[in-house]
């Protein structure tokens, strides 16, 4: 348990659907993030909330759209994607900024497969 | 600019050897260093970092780093090798001064242990 918890786990959803990314933080944190891994690529980066303002978009195609309700809470809207947007999806939690590092904690992942 | 070079894509060690990660990073202030592991199917989970005083750094399952700033370095060690610690293992630094957003990730090193 990392204190991050990501739903679905598994997700297969064709070019036209629309669904949505959930994660939930019980760490206290007041910052979150969406990262996107594929393979063989380095992890990316895709969207920076703290304090539920939105404050990094790493030039992400808009077909994904982040949402921050609250402090806790962090969705990712998937849209009219695209089969290479296939990847695993981790959502991270941290403190800003501080003392010691604020060491960003990660969710399991959300797979997600685009037919 | 940030950096983080994992110079080996995979290591092969023996169970009950000792093994040893690499890791080598550029950054223009000091750095917070960090080692995560991706285990099969899981999201990555934090193992130890680096953020100042004594340059070994002990973290879970046995692990410890060594920060050496002459060689920029923060290899990952571990005195004894076992089955279970097969995984992907990312090194990940980032400024002091900036915020927990900006760290910088590596390519992964996959850690294959054999019986």
């Amino acid at each position: 348990e990392t204190g991050v918890t990501q739903t679905p786990r598994h997700l297969v959803m064709g070019m036209t659907n629309k669904k949505s990314l959930k994660c939930e933080q019980h760490l206290g944190h007041n910052a979150m993030y969406w990262y996107k891994q594929s393979a063989k690529k380095p992890l990316e980066l895709m969207f920076v909330y703290s304090l539920e303002e939105r404050v990094e978009n790493n030039s992400v195609p808009s077909r994904f759209s982040p949402e921050c309700p609250n402090s806790s809470h962090l969705f990712l809207h998937l849209h009219t994607l695209q089969p290479e947007d296939s990847a695993l999806y981790l959502c991270a939690s941290s403190q800003t900024r501080g003392p010691a590092g604020n060491t960003i904690y990660f969710g399991e992942g959300s797979w997600l497969t685009v037919v | 600019a940030q950096s983080v070079a994992q110079p080996e894509d995979q290591v092969n060690v023996a169970e009950g050897n000792p093994l040893t990660v690499k890791c080598t990073y550029s950054v223009s202030g000091n750095p917070y260093l960090f080692w995560y592991v991706q285990y099969p199917n899981r999201g990555l989970q934090f193992l130890l970092k680096y953020i100042t005083g004594d340059n070994l750094v002990k973290g879970s399952y046995g692990f410890e780093a060594e920060f050496n700033k002459s060689q920029t370095s923060f290899h990952l060690k571990k005195p004894s090798a076992l089955v279970s610690d097969s995984a992907l293992y990312f090194c990940a630094v980032r400024d002091v001064d900036s915020s927990a957003s900006k760290i910088i990730f590596g390519s992964g090193t996959r850690l294959s242990i054999r019986p």
